[in-house]
């Protein structure tokens, strides 16, 4: 079966500091990895994703993510924080064999103070 | 462009009364997914569709019944309400994928209070 840990509720940071969001995955076969961002009272928008290729992948906003197949994760990272990342940060994940499903962790709160 | 459309945003229910859920997609999407999401326990698939006509469980499907009559539309229904239904509901669609990668786009999402 397929599933997501983001071992973290919330993360603090400093504007300015470097930010880190941690997921990992379990799945069959190779993974599809994603990461959304959700605003207050608002949908989740899609930030970046993992298919193949170069484990660095860089999406919106600023942020990029490094894939590491042994360690099974998928950390989402930004050199330099904002206030206005401070947001709510789900990681996900399909499979190559189950590609129907789209499955997401419980979310890691990031609130980035000034 | 309006995306993914849910239907109402907001609705309080009596235990034991039933609704039912709209979603509305107009990029011709062939995947829809209902999420529901509660604090701590993230985002949980309850049922999905990869296409007209067909439907299929997620992790949380008990208590809630769907149906694709249309490619644009997805239903969620809730034939008896229960507390434990209080939640945040999310509609998605996305593409067809033969690989899996393409990414899903939410709806602004639905309120449910059930007491």
């Amino acid at each position: 079966a397929q599933s997501v840990a983001q071992p973290e509720d919330q993360v603090n940071v400093a504007e300015g500091n470097p930010l880190t969001v941690k997921c990992t995955y379990s799945v069959s076969g190779n993974p599809y990895l994603f990461w959304y961002v959700q605003y207050p009272n608002r949908g989740l928008q899609f930030l970046l994703k993992y298919i193949t290729g170069d484990n660095l992948v860089k999406g919106s906003y600023g942020f990029e993510a490094e894939f590491n197949k042994s360690q099974t994760s998928f950390h989402l990272k930004k050199p330099s924080a904002l206030v206005s990342d401070s947001a709510l940060y789900f990681c996900a994940v399909r499979s190559l064999y189950n590609t129907d499903k789209l499955i997401f962790g419980t979310g890691t709160r990031l609130q980035v103070f000034p | 462009n309006a995306g993914v459309t849910q239907t109402p945003k907001f609705r309080v229910l009596k235990t034991g009364q039933s609704m039912t859920l709209l979603c509305a997609q107009d990029m011709n999407h062939e995947y829809m997914y209902w999420y529901r999401q509660d604090p701590g326990m993230g985002l949980r698939l309850i049922h999905y569709s990869v296409g007209e006509g067909t439907t299929a469980k997620g992790e949380v499907p008990d208590g809630y019944n769907v149906s694709r009559l249309k490619k644009q539309n997805f239903l969620l229904g809730l034939e008896s309400a229960a507390p434990s239904q209080t939640s945040v509901y999310f509609c998605a669609s996305s593409r067809f994928q033969q690989a899996g990668d393409t990414e899903a786009f939410f709806g602004q999402g639905t309120r449910l209070t059930v007491v």
